[in-house]
């Protein structure tokens, strides 16, 4: 079982649609939690971290739910430019980081 | 502009044939790592570097080298590539730990 797990999609979506993405981890001593965005065979990029109080930031909403160990990603009002591979990522201390192999995420007209 | 700059971006090579990825960085940064990501596979981490001289193995280290002789510069050194270590790197650095990465625009590596 991998340590990090997610749906590798794709999602194929229509713009203007509400998409949600959940990413499950397996280390219950995790201790923090991150999506990032990786267009085509580019760097990865840091979309947000996720608090467990959860947290928003513009048209994205991160949840976290420690007891049942996923993440959630949810993206409202999805533009064409949403279009990447979103990694799910798992913190066990300062220096270790566990990441996901990604959802692919198309967003059509 | 702060950055991490990886050369080559694209390589092509033979097995046995010695190469070095370079990765540079200018912001001071003292973490540095490098990863690889391969179809299916989340990235894995390779090596990484807390400081100058301080480095330590990732996940995945068996047929790489680094070594960190100054704060900005991380090489990644393959000294007898193999087709199996064909896979897209990405180099990283941050300010402390493993949090607040920059990544490098990452370097296409095919071993033949």
């Amino acid at each position: 079982r991998k340590e990090v797990e997610q749906d590798p999609g794709p999602f194929n979506v229509p713009e203007g649609a509400t998409v949600a993405f959940n990413c499950t981890y397996s280390n219950s001593a995790s201790q923090s939690f991150f999506w990032y965005r990786q267009d085509c065979r580019k760097e990865p990029k840091l979309l947000m971290s996720v608090y467990s109080s959860g947290n928003e930031d513009g048209r994205f909403t991160a949840q976290l739910n420690r007891a049942s160990q996923y993440i959630s990603l949810l993206i409202r009002d999805s533009k064409l430019s949403d279009s990447a591979t979103y990694l799910c990522v798992v913190g066990l201390g300062n220096y270790q980081l566990i990441w996901g192999a990604g959802t692919k995420l198309i967003i059509k007209p | 502009e702060a950055q991490v700059t990886q050369n080559p971006r694209y390589l092509i090579t033979v097995t046995g044939k010695k190469l070095t990825v370079t990765c540079s960085q200018n912001m001071n940064h003292e973490y540095m790592s490098w990863y690889r990501q391969d179809p299916g596979l989340g990235l894995r981490q390779i090596y990484y570097s807390m400081n100058v001289e301080v480095t330590d193995k990732g996940d995945v280290p068996e047929g790489y080298k680094v070594s960190r002789k100054e704060k900005r510069n991380f090489p990644l050194i393959l000294e007898s590539p193999s087709p199996n270590q064909t896979s897209l790197y990405f180099c990283a650095s941050s300010p402390q730990g493993a949090v607040g990465y920059t990544f490098g625009s990452g370097t296409r590596l095919t071993v033949v």
